[in-house]
């Protein structure tokens, strides 16, 4: 079944503490991976597409790496603005189809 | 931000009566989705658009039905509403190409907040 799964469901940090976001994938025909931000009550913010093994992208304190399986989002030294959903979505086999995870809830501390 | 708007953003509405859903975009962009988020299922897509008059179901697409005349405008109606329904529903758009500097990746708009009771 093709499926994309987030880990872990929520995630609370110490503010400086860095961190990773893990979201595995187990689909046919891999087109690319997205990471999004959402924040309370607002529609999903775009911030990453990967679209092969080995890409990195970074944005600030944020880098997204992607493999075969799996894609994690590291945060560096983050702050307590980086507090958000954390989503992935899979874009395979045709181009119409794109799978979300359910997201990552993350809470930064001061 | 991408010019997407909807309408209305707030709605409650009685069971068994029909809802209509707007998305607006300005963009000219050629996909338009639309998204049903429920605590526990992340973001589920109901209907897709890929051209006017051209459209495909999603992953639950049951009880619900989409059309879209012009570019910028996708409709979403609840024929009959039920209490399941109940959600917050996301438009959302992609220039839908993979080359040549366009992607699939995609903006949303701000959410409609839909209570059927």
């Amino acid at each position: 079944e093709d499926q994309v799964t987030q880990s872990p469901e929520a995630l609370r940090l110490q503010e400086g503490e860095s961190s990773s976001l893990n979201c595995s994938y187990t689909v046919s025909g891999l087109r690319g991976l997205f990471w999004y931000r959402q924040d309370p009550g607002k529609g999903p913010e775009f911030l990453f597409t990967l679209y092969s093994a080995g890409e990195e992208k970074e944005k600030e304190r944020l880098k997204a790496t992607l493999t075969k399986k799996e894609s994690f989002l590291h945060i560096t030294a983050p702050k307590p603005e980086d507090s958000a959903t954390y989503l992935c979505a899979v874009l395979y086999s045709s181009a119409s189809k794109i799978i979300f995870g359910s997201g990552t809830r993350l809470s930064i501390r001061p | 931000d991408a010019g997407i708007t909807q309408s209305p953003r707030h709605k409650v509405t009685e069971t068994g009566t029909p809802v209509t859903l707007r998305c607006h975009q300005t963009e000219n962009h050629r996909y338009m989705y639309w998204y049903r988020q429920d605590p526990g299922h992340g973001l589920r897509l109901i209907h897709y658009s890929y051209g006017v008059k051209d459209t495909d179901k999603g992953e639950v697409s049951d009880g619900y039905s989409v059309s879209r005349s012009k570019t910028e405008d996708f409709l979403l109606t609840l024929e009959s509403a039920t209490s399941s329904q109940t959600s917050v529903y996301f438009c959302a758009i992609s220039d839908g190409r993979l080359a040549g500097g366009g992607s699939y990746e995609q903006y949303f708009g701000p959410g409609t907040r839909l209570t059927v009771t």
